[in-house]
């Protein structure tokens, strides 16, 4: 009865690499949703998808940052160029369903992204 | 637009003190949902309760209990008998369930609670 799970759970990148996490959703869930939390701050939704398709991303920074969910396989979270600022901890979360009517919400535990 | 504001930033007591931390919440639906979501320093997200906003009866779990007021639009957490592994971020957040775009939350920023011994 695996739970969301996440990883790396600890990321280092120099400046300009690239940064992939990996998000599976717990079993049977096919939707997945991606927030940050920035030092000393509070989660910020960024996106959320279902399968092979991007329902909402209007969290998302307009450049360097990009997400999938194929039909197989995890969600991937994707920040192209990274820079001092996408030092964050990254969290995904998935419902069994739109969730619209419950609100419910499976968060991991998170893949912390360090930018050098 | 929704808006979840906890004002205390930081929070510090001594074992066994009663401790309350705020949550205020702005929004324009009539049904939404209330969360109560704890960081302990290890940084996995650790669900502790939801409510509705049709249910405003008060909750208890153990130490934990929750007062939602929608008169005030207030959904404080109160921790009785505070314990050492207690301390840890706490946040409030909020779903409006009549989305289309699924069960996107909106945060508040977080209060640090510190239990000292």
């Amino acid at each position: 009865n695996a739970g969301v799970m996440q990883n790396p759970r600890h990321l280092v990148r120099r400046r300009g690499q690239e940064a992939r996490l990996r998000c599976s959703p717990m079993k049977g869930h096919s939707h997945v949703y991606w927030y940050r939390q920035l030092p000393e701050e509070g989660l910020k939704f960024m996106v959320y998808l279902q399968k092979e398709n991007i329902i909402d991303e209007s969290g998302m920074p307009k450049e360097r940052f990009s997400a999938e969910f194929p039909k197989e396989g995890p969600s991937i979270l994707r920040i192209q160029q990274v820079v001092r600022g996408d030092s964050a901890a990254y969290f995904c979360a998935s419902s069994p369903r739109p969730g619209g009517k419950t609100g419910e919400l499976f968060f991991g535990e998170g893949s912390r992204l360090t930018v050098l | 637009a929704q808006k979840v504001t906890q004002a205390q930033t930081e929070i510090s007591v001594v074992e066994k003190e009663d401790v309350t931390l705020d949550c205020v919440y702005e929004t324009r639906d009539t049904t939404y949902y209330l969360f109560w979501y704890k960081q302990p320093p290890s940084g996995e997200l650790v669900f502790l309760i939801r409510r509705n906003s049709f249910d405003e009866q008060n909750e208890i779990s153990g130490r934990y209990s929750w007062n939602f007021q929608k008169s005030t639009s207030s959904f404080n957490f109160t921790i009785t008998a505070s314990q050492v592994v207690d301390s840890a971020v706490y946040f409030c957040a909020l779903s409006e369930a009549e989305r289309t775009s699924g069960s996107r939350l909106t945060f508040g920023e977080g209060t640090q609670l510190t239990v000292n011994p």
